[in-house]
Order: C-alpha cells, then sequence, then structure tokens
C-alpha cells in the first residue's frame, strides 16, 4: 500500500513568491497535518484537516493557507515567501474517525516532504 | 505554550552499545507521547506511548513513559549501524492531532 505521499520532492523559489505544495494521505486516511521542518530542529505544527475542516492551527502568519479536497488529499500554500520559508515541509496523515475522533488522531504517518529553499 | 526537550543533543555510540534516550514534556490536557525515527526526509513512527509504567518493545527498542514525572525513554540495545538516525520525541495534547516535536537526538553508531 502507498504512504503519504508529497510532491515536488524539492522546490526552489525566489523571495516574494507563491508556493504550493501537494500531499495525498494514506488510503482510508481522512486527516491531514502540515509541518515544517528547519534544519537541526523538529517539526512544526502548521495544520490539522479533518474531513475537509481545518481542525487546527499553529503559530503561523496568514501567508501560510492549506486546504482539503474531498479525495483527502490537501495543498499548503505559502504566499509572500521570506528566506525564513526554507525548511523542510512535512505532510502527515492519520486514522481519524467519526465514531472515535480520540483513537489514533496522534499516531501520523508522515510522508518524504517537500524541501523548500527561497533564495 | 507545550514544550518537549530532549537530552542528548547528540550521540556517538560504538556498534553493540546499549544508549538511552531521554524525553521530557510539559503540556496541557496530555494524550500521548510518540516516539519517532528521522533518517532522511520521513519521520517514521516508532512507539505511541499513552499509559504510565507500561514498556513497550520492538525488536532491540523499547520505551516507557512515565506520567508523573513527565518524561520517557528510549533504549536501544545492541546498536548496528543502521540505528544511526535522528530520534524526535513528541506529545499529543488538546483537542486537535496536534504534535510538539522536541529538537531531537542525532545518534551516531560507529564500527
Amino acid at each position: 500500500d502507498a504512504g503519504v505521499t508529497q510532491s515536488p520532492t524539492h522546490l526552489i523559489k525566489t523571495r516574494g513568491q507563491q508556493v504550493t505544495l501537494r500531499c495525498s494521505p494514506i488510503s482510508g486516511h481522512k486527516s491531514v497535518s502540515w509541518y515544517q521542518q528547519v534544519l537541526g530542529q523538529g517539526p512544526q505544527f502548521i495544520f490539522q484537516y479533518y474531513e475537509k475542516e481545518e481542525r487546527g492551527r499553529g503559530n503561523f502568519p496568514d501567508r501560510f493557507s492549506a486546504r482539503q479536497f474531498p479525495n483527502y488529499s490537501s495543498e499548503l500554500n505559502v504566499n509572500a515567501l521570506l528566506l525564513g520559508d526554507s525548511a523542510l515541509y512535512l505532510c502527515a496523515s492519520s486514522l481519524q474517525t467519526r465514531a472515535n475522533p480520540g483513537q489514533g488522531r496522534e499516531k501520523l504517518f508522515f510522508g518524504s516532504g517537500t524541501q523548500l529553499s527561497v533564495l | 505554550e507545550d514544550k518537549v526537550v530532549q537530552s542528548p543533543l547528540s550521540l556517538v555510540v560504538h556498534e553493540g552499545d546499549t544508549v538511552t534516550l531521554n524525553c521530557s514534556y510539559e503540556v496541557t490536557n496530555f494524550r500521548s507521547l510518540l516516539w519517532y525515527k528521522q533518517e532522511k526526509k520521513a519521520p517514521t513512527f516508532l512507539f505511541m506511548l499513552t499509559s504510565s509504567g507500561i514498556e513497550k518493545k520492538s525488536g532491540r527498542l523499547s520505551s516507557i513513559l512515565d506520567k508523573k514525572e513527565l518524561f520517557s525513554i528510549l533504549n536501544i540495545t545492541a546498536t548496528q549501524t543502521g540505528d544511526s538516525a535522528v530520534y524526535l520525541c513528541a506529545v499529543g495534547g488538546g483537542t486537535a492531532s496536534k504534535l510538539t516535536f522536541g529538537t531531537g537526538t542525532r545518534l551516531q553508531v560507529t564500527l
């Protein structure tokens, strides 16, 4: 079975540009989360979406936005890129269900990430 | 604000050694503590702990949680070069599936 897939794997942009990162969750997973990992640090929470609704947002500026589609895939958009946005962007999915929303939602399965470089 | 602190930050050991990695946390409405292994890009799941005192084991790896003292340890016995990686500790709390990660412990296993 396919794991979490992300595209593109690498991206180079210049300051001020906009970028869209894509993520497909594991089949059957309805929850998708986005994390930013700066070199030498642990991943930092950006967003969580469950059944197409935003369920959590981290401490990131409004330049960061996301959405989830009916097939549970997701996009992360970053506008007006800054040098400090250079990082590995990780997508994760989890088996959160309506019947048991508290079970399994924290057991995240991560994709290989998109390495974003802003010049 | 939720906080996770891992120690040591880095560690170099010889193949066959046993290592203990530490994780302490402060989190509102604690739900779970998770360990991940990150070799290149994708963190891979190792353990999820929710109850104190119950050891989780998988081969040479084991982990235990102390909810009273707010810490967890990850043990790796008979280390191999393939264990070289960054080990991330994360805690889940509140209502969302947000995880708060530590900085990680970089483990290098040499021959």
